[in-house]
């Protein structure tokens, strides 16, 4: 069955120290796996997909990259509106549609 | 244009009520979904349409009711709901159900959800 981990479970920030959000995962057969930046009481914002081991996608402070058994976000010099749940999920050669979903980490950014 | 659009933004019933939450896309995406989530959880999916079709109905209670009147419109019907289904309602859309495509049309775009509350 497909699993996503994700950590740390919560993380606070200094304004511009940079860090890197982690999120392992077993998967019979990828076929994406998905960033999301959610704030509280909203829908899930797309940030990325990746493909393929070996890829990697930016943009602004942030950028994804991907082995075969896990995902990091890493965010450069985090600005306090960067604060949100960012969320990874990932859908598999089953066809069904599901996402599976991490549980997500909370990242606080302090001015 | 990635924006999958949700009304209402809060709603308070009570146990007998019916009420229907709205969502709609206008990308040309065949593939709609139903979303639960509670405080501090991942979204927990409840129905997939493919097609206008329901794919996955993952052992929904009968007081949801899902339809999709066309394409570009799916409603949630809700009935007779008790305090613990008070939740974030998220509608999501991708291109492409299935493995029609690759993984990019795997991509869901979310709506900004239904604050739900049951009293």
């Amino acid at each position: 069955e497909d699993q996503v981990t994700q950590s740390p479970e919560a993380l606070r920030l200094q304004e511009g120290e940079s860090s890197s959000l982690n999120c392992s995962y077993t998967v019979s057969g990828l076929r994406g796996l998905f960033w999301y930046r959610q704030d509280p009481g909203k829908g899930p914002e797309f940030l990325f997909t990746l493909y393929s081991a070996g890829e990697e996608k930016e943009k602004e402070r942030l950028k994804a990259t991907l082995t075969k058994k896990e995902s990091f976000l890493h965010i450069t010099a985090p600005k306090p509106e960067d604060s949100a749940t960012y969320l990874c999920a990932l859908s598999d050669q089953t066809g069904a549609n599901n996402l599976f979903f991490g549980t997500g980490t909370r990242l606080t950014v302090i001015p | 244009d990635t924006e999958v659009t949700q009304t209402p933004k809060h709603l308070v019933m009570g146990m007998t009520n019916k009420k229907s939450l709205k969502c709609e896309q206008h990308m040309g995406h065949r593939a709609m979904y139903w979303y639960k989530q509670k405080a501090k959880k991942p979204p927990e999916l409840m129905f997939v349409y493919s097609y206008e079709k329901l794919s996955i109905n993952e052992s929904v209670p009968s007081r949801f009711s899902p339809e999709c009147p066309n394409s570009s419109l799916l409603n949630l019907h809700l009935h007779a709901l008790q305090p613990e289904d008070s939740a974030l309602y998220l509608c999501a859309s991708s291109q492409e159900p299935g493995l029609a495509g690759d993984g990019s049309t795997d991509t869901q775009y979310f709506g900004p959800g239904t604050r739900l509350t049951v009293l």
